[in-house]
């Protein structure tokens, strides 16, 4: 069966510092992962995504993750946090040819001027 | 290009009413999911659908809800009777790709909330 971890319910950086988003995952097959994000009072929207190849994914907004088997994670990096980065964001596994998608619990992240 | 467009956006009802979401995927996705959203549990599976069929129903809560897709354009959720521990925000997604080259990408609706006094 899936799983998501996300350590930390609560992310707080200052603008401009990294960001680090952290989440392991639990895969009976190789797994397909997710990083999305939401904005209050909206849907979830994808940020990126790992099917197969390059470990290290970039997305949107300057987020980069990168998958690393041996440690079963899929951390959110972003160099350098924006105000706009302040939401909540949730890591995911689809293990493919399937159609379940695993959220975990979400961490929300505050960016301090 | 319109996304996933669910209706009521907000619900307010009271115990023991029927209450009906609607959900209309992004045309041409041929998967459809309910999940739900809360403080205490977070994001809940509820249903999927794959071409108007229901593929998994394990995360329904209880006999209260039922789903059912008609056809490729149209989804509802119903929760009869309604409780307010059904308080939550439900959202609906669509899926571009079918069988095996499915790799789980979801595109969702801005959701319902729905609050039962």
């Amino acid at each position: 069966a899936q799983s998501v971890t996300q350590l930390g319910s609560h992310v707080s950086v200052s603008e401009g510092a990294l960001v680090l988003l952290r989440c392991n995952y639990s895969s009976s097959v190789p797994p397909y992962l997710f990083w999305y994000v939401q904005y209050p009072n909206q849907g979830l929207q994808l940020l990126l995504k790992y099917t197969t190849g390059a470990t290290l994914v970039k997305g949107i907004n300057g987020f980069e993750a990168e998958f690393k088997k041996s440690e079963t994670s899929f951390h959110l990096t972003k160099p350098s946090a924006h105000m706009s980065d302040a939401a909540e964001y949730f890591c995911a596994v689809s293990e493919g040819g399937g159609f379940k998608t695993i959220f975990g619990a979400g961490t929300r992240l505050f960016v301090k001027a | 290009d319109a996304g996933v467009i669910q209706s009521p956006r907000h619900e307010v009802t009271e115990m023991g009413q029927e209450v009906t979401l609607r959900c209309k995927p992004i045309s041409g996705h041929n998967s459809l999911f309910w999940y739900r959203q809360t403080m205490m549990r977070g994001l809940e599976l509820l249903i999927y659908f794959n071409n108007n069929v229901p593929i998994d129903d394990s995360g329904m809560p209880e006999d209260r809800f039922s789903a059912k897709m008609p056809n490729a354009s149209f989804s509802t959720l119903k929760i009869q009777p309604s409780e307010p521990r059904d308080s939550a925000v439900y959202f609906c997604a669509s899926n571009p790709t079918p069988g095996l080259r499915n790799t789980g990408e979801l595109f969702f609706g801005e959701g319902s909330r729905l609050t039962v006094l």
